[in-house]
């Protein structure tokens, strides 16, 4: 199993501001995904992280908005820029070790934004 | 993907058996299920996979017809703990490390 430890747990940030999340991975892991979950909602996948590439974004995600970092194979970052409320969600990320089982999660970090 | 369509919300008591079922009417010949549990303010759990018939763990079972246009996830005697979100996902394995698409899950609300 992975073991993904995310941080910060929480923040309360104020509007205009950006946040940056990080996530370590206890294994080297070719691919991370982060994912956004607004309250009561399911998860949405923002972004596919690579070594070494550049982050591939789904549809309504922008890279200006949620710059990526990866600059190993067990650690990255993802930044919320210029903060509003409607930002105010979960963000999660995860991973799998290998191609046929499990994905892995963080525990999630729950952003508010005032 | 295949879409996924669950009950939003399931009520159960202690000690009862919870069987929750997913339709996926448009599942390819390579698609495996899987189940998925989270908890409040945690990250999604992978519970049990499988392709057709029965698979059982230490945790639940599932339950996949000939057809497999639909699944059942069995949790046997749920206890409060059980109260969760689950997740019926589908999608081929050996496709490489690929994002989980996730369909609006079912919260299970276990009541003493």
């Amino acid at each position: 199993s992975a073991v993904i430890s995310q941080k910060p747990s929480r923040d309360i940030c104020q509007r205009g501001t950006s946040l940056t999340i990080q996530c370590q991975v206890d294994s080297q892991v070719t691919m991370m995904f982060w994912y956004r979950q607004q309250p009561g909602q399911s998860l949405t996948l923002i972004a596919t992280a690579n070594q070494g590439s550049e982050a591939t974004y789904e549809s309504g995600f922008v890279i200006d908005k949620f710059p990526i970092s990866r600059p190993n194979l067990t650690f990255s970052t993802l930044t919320v820029s210029n903060m509003s409320p409607e930002d105010s969600s979960i963000y999660l990320c995860s991973d799998s070790l290998q191609m046929n089982t499990e994905a892995f999660f963080g525990q999630g970090t729950r952003l508010t934004v005032v | 993907l295949a879409k996924t369509t669950q009950p939003i919300s399931m009520d159960s008591y202690e000690g009862q058996e919870v069987n929750i079922t997913c339709s996926h009417n448009n599942i390819a010949t390579n698609d495996y299920i899987t189940w998925y549990q989270q908890f409040p303010s945690q990250g999604p759990r992978f519970i049990i996979q499988g392709y057709k018939t029965k698979v059982t763990n230490e945790v639940a079972s599932l339950f996949i017809p000939a057809d497999r246009k639909s699944s059942t996830l069995s949790l046997p005697r749920v206890s409060l703990s059980d109260t969760a979100v689950y997740y019926c996902l589908v999608g081929p394995l050996g496709a490489g490390r690929r994002a989980l698409t996730f369909g609006s899950g079912t919260r299970l609300q276990v009541q003493p």
